[in-house]
């Protein structure tokens, strides 16, 4: 039982480049979370899924895009990088959107972009 | 969402407990509050969750206050491993978490 599980953990990437955040989990969730940290900030939710093919905005959707396809994976995309996007990407998921149980965080995606 | 104001940061001493406190004055009946937690460089992990009573699991205790304006973590006997960015949230029974910024605990040996 892997978890929540994302590609790749390091990724350097030149303005204007875009990139896919892979994310899958293997627990059979529905929910799945996309957040981004900043240095000694908390944490801040960009896109989540409620099951697949539906997708809704977060906090801080700007310069990103989802799908939900299958119910393992919940990918990120980056179109056009910009420095404003460096920071940690972690995915998450949970059993349902009813937030008496618990979400299960992966390791997270530093993405710096120069 | 329903605002929480947690410390920016607490110390302690190994084996000594930790009370991290939570305001959340304009909770709703139907907000949960959940605590989670960062170890440096790791994801987010689940800590513990209520909504009335107070809870205790293998990590930790919740107290709420009777008022649900307020609670409490409690880390009975803590360890280095438990130094982390504690955060307190509160969500409506929707499908998302917001984060604060949490309280960074220190532990010392």
């Amino acid at each position: 039982n892997a978890g929540v599980t994302q590609t790749p953990k390091f990724r350097i990437l030149k303005i204007g480049q875009s990139m896919t955040l892979q994310c899958t989990q293997d627990m059979n969730h529905n929910y799945m979370y996309w957040y981004r940290q900043d240095p000694g900030m908390g944490l801040k939710l960009i896109y989540y899924s409620v099951g697949a093919g539906i997708t809704d905005k977060g906090e801080v959707p700007n310069g990103y895009n989802v799908s939900r396809s299958t119910t393992e994976d919940f990918p990120l995309r980056l179109e056009l990088a910009a420095p404003s996007q460096t920071s940690v990407y972690f995915c998450a998921s949970s059993y349902s959107g009813e937030m008496n149980t618990e979400a299960f965080f992966g390791q997270g995606t530093r993405l710096t972009v120069v | 969402d329903a605002k929480t104001t947690q410390p920016n940061s607490m110390e302690s001493n190994e084996e000594e407990p930790v009370h991290l406190p939570c305001n959340h004055s304009t909770i709703s009946g139907t907000d949960y509050i959940h605590w989670y937690r960062q170890l440096p460089s790791q994801g987010p992990e689940y800590v513990i969750h209520g909504l009335t009573s107070n809870v205790n699991n293998r990590m930790a205790s919740l107290a709420i206050a009777e008022d649900r304006k307020s609670s409490t973590l409690i880390l009975h006997r803590a360890t280095l491993r438990d130094a982390a960015v504690y955060y307190c949230i509160l969500s409506r029974n929707t499908d998302k978490l917001i984060f604060g910024t949490g309280t960074r605990l220190q532990v010392f040996p």
